[in-house]
């Protein structure tokens, strides 16, 4: 599976938009991009998935780069209930998600 | 629609017992996936099933573990003699057959070996 590269921890104020990044340099042309997310102590949530363009849906908005190397999660007004952990993934279809480290989203009241 | 149903939610097993893990994927998903996150460690993939086969069981430890998905009932996961090692939360997730992308996942069981 192709890798990705999140920051480790980010921290945004409530209300605000929050912008999570991933670069996936190595990316092929059939690989799409997930990001799920893990609120403490549940399981993974799904958030969006693209594979060329832009994606928007009523959780969050998936912003995929020109070349594909990149791609930004935004969060368009972040709630407290937003703190997760935030995992970018690259797959080819059905198959198995390999979850990195992923970015600790903390939200300041 | 009920989402995705694991129990128990919390199992406590001596070394050497048997655990039985069951999922009850989301109505209408004949995909399922078993996931376990070991302490402070991230999710690692174990097995995709769907009804009644084994499509990628690359994640599962050779010995010991097993899972299946039968026609009728729930998924399972079975861990026989198990070890402080195995103490886990292990997570499953279903899927539509044309939606693969979107894994619905459940609340997860704890396993505790002691």
């Amino acid at each position: 599976d192709a890798k990705t590269t999140q920051p480790n921890s980010m921290e945004s104020n409530e209300e605000e938009p929050v912008h999570l990044p991933c670069n996936h340099s190595t990316i092929s042309g059939t690989d799409y991009i997930h990001w799920y997310r893990q609120l403490p102590s549940q399981g993974p949530e799904y958030v969006i998935h693209g594979l060329t363009s832009n994606v928007n849906n009523r959780m969050a908005s998936l912003a995929i780069a020109e070349d594909r190397k990149s791609s930004t999660l935004i969060l368009h007004r972040a709630t407290l209930r937003d703190a997760a952990v935030y995992y970018c993934i690259l797959t080819q279809g059905a198959q198995k998600l390999v979850f990195g480290q992923g970015t600790r989203l903390t939200i300041n009241p | 629609n009920a989402g995705v149903m694991q129990n128990p939610r919390h199992l406590v097993r001596r070394r050497g017992q048997e655990a039985r893990l069951r999922c009850s994927p989301m109505k209408g998903h004949s995909h399922v996936y078993w996931y376990r996150q070991l302490p402070e460690e991230g999710l690692k993939f174990m097995v995709y099933l769907q009804k009644e086969n084994i499509i990628d069981e690359s994640g599962m430890p050779k010995e010991r573990f097993s899972a299946e998905f039968p026609k009728e009932g729930p998924s399972i996961l079975r861990i026989q003699q198990v070890v402080r090692g195995d103490s886990a939360a292990y997570f499953c997730a279903s899927s539509l057959p044309d939606r693969a992308h979107e894994q619905y996942f459940g609340p997860g069981t704890r396993l505790t070996v002691t």
